[in-house]
């Protein structure tokens, strides 16, 4: 069966330290496996997708993520935090057949930056 | 460029009031999709659509809703006698092909 799991509710960092938000997966082929973030009452917003080639892969917001096939992994991370970066960050996956249309979600990871 | 939109943004019914919810995709996304958002969790899908057809509705949770997508463009989502469980926030997405963009929700207030 296909999973999701962010293991932390919830990750404190202080302004100007690195971060990092945790996600590993599980799925029966190749992962196709996203990154979004929600700002209070707003939509979901695109961060960064691994498909294939490169492990780290770049997005949004000088965010950027490691595709590790080895521990199922692919975590968020972030060289310096900002304050604004405060908000709930999730973590999809699906299987890498693009018949297979459905994301699995993980349960989000609220992340606050304190000045 | 312009964005997944939806309408309203909130929505407070009373119980057994039907209500609709609108998407305005992405121009030329094929594909769309509905989730349902408790607060603080992730979403849980509720249909998918290819163009106008309608793939995949298994996580509706019951007969109650029922979405639609005529032209394979603006999609509808029609929930009938609401109840107070139904109080949620409704997402949207499109996606032209492995992504999918999100809308800003409407948040619908069961009371």
């Amino acid at each position: 069966a296909q999973s999701v799991a962010q293991p932390e509710d919830q990750v404190n960092v202080a302004e100007g330290n690195p971060l990092t938000v945790k996600c590993t997966y599980s799925v029966s082929g190749n992962p196709y496996l996203f990154w979004y973030v929600q700002y209070p009452n707003r939509g979901l917003q695109f961060l960064l997708k691994y498909i294939t080639g490169d492990n780290l892969v770049k997005g949004s917001y000088g965010f950027e993520a490691e595709f590790n096939k080895s521990q199922t992994s692919f975590h968020l991370k972030k060289p310096s935090a900002l304050v604004s970066d405060s908000a709930l960050y999730f973590c999809a996956v699906r299987d890498g057949v693009d018949s297979n249309y459905q994301l699995i979600w993980g349960a989000g990871t609220k992340l606050i930056i304190k000045p | 460029g312009a964005g997944v939109s939806q309408s309203p943004r909130y929505k407070v019914a009373k119980r057994g009031q039907d209500v609709a919810l609108r998407c305005d995709p992405i121009s030329g996304h094929v594909s769309l999709f509905w989730y349902q958002q408790a607060l603080g969790q992730g979403p849980e899908f509720l249909t998918y659509f290819q163009n106008e057809a309608q793939l995949d509705k298994s996580g509706l949770p019951s007969d109650r809703f029922f979405a639609e997508r005529p032209e394979g463009s603006v999609s509808t989502l029609k929930i009938q006698r609401t109840q107070q469980e139904d109080s949620a926030v409704y997402l949207c997405a499109s996606s032209p092909g492995r992504e999918q963009f999100f809308g800003p929700g409407t948040r619908l207030t069961v009371l």
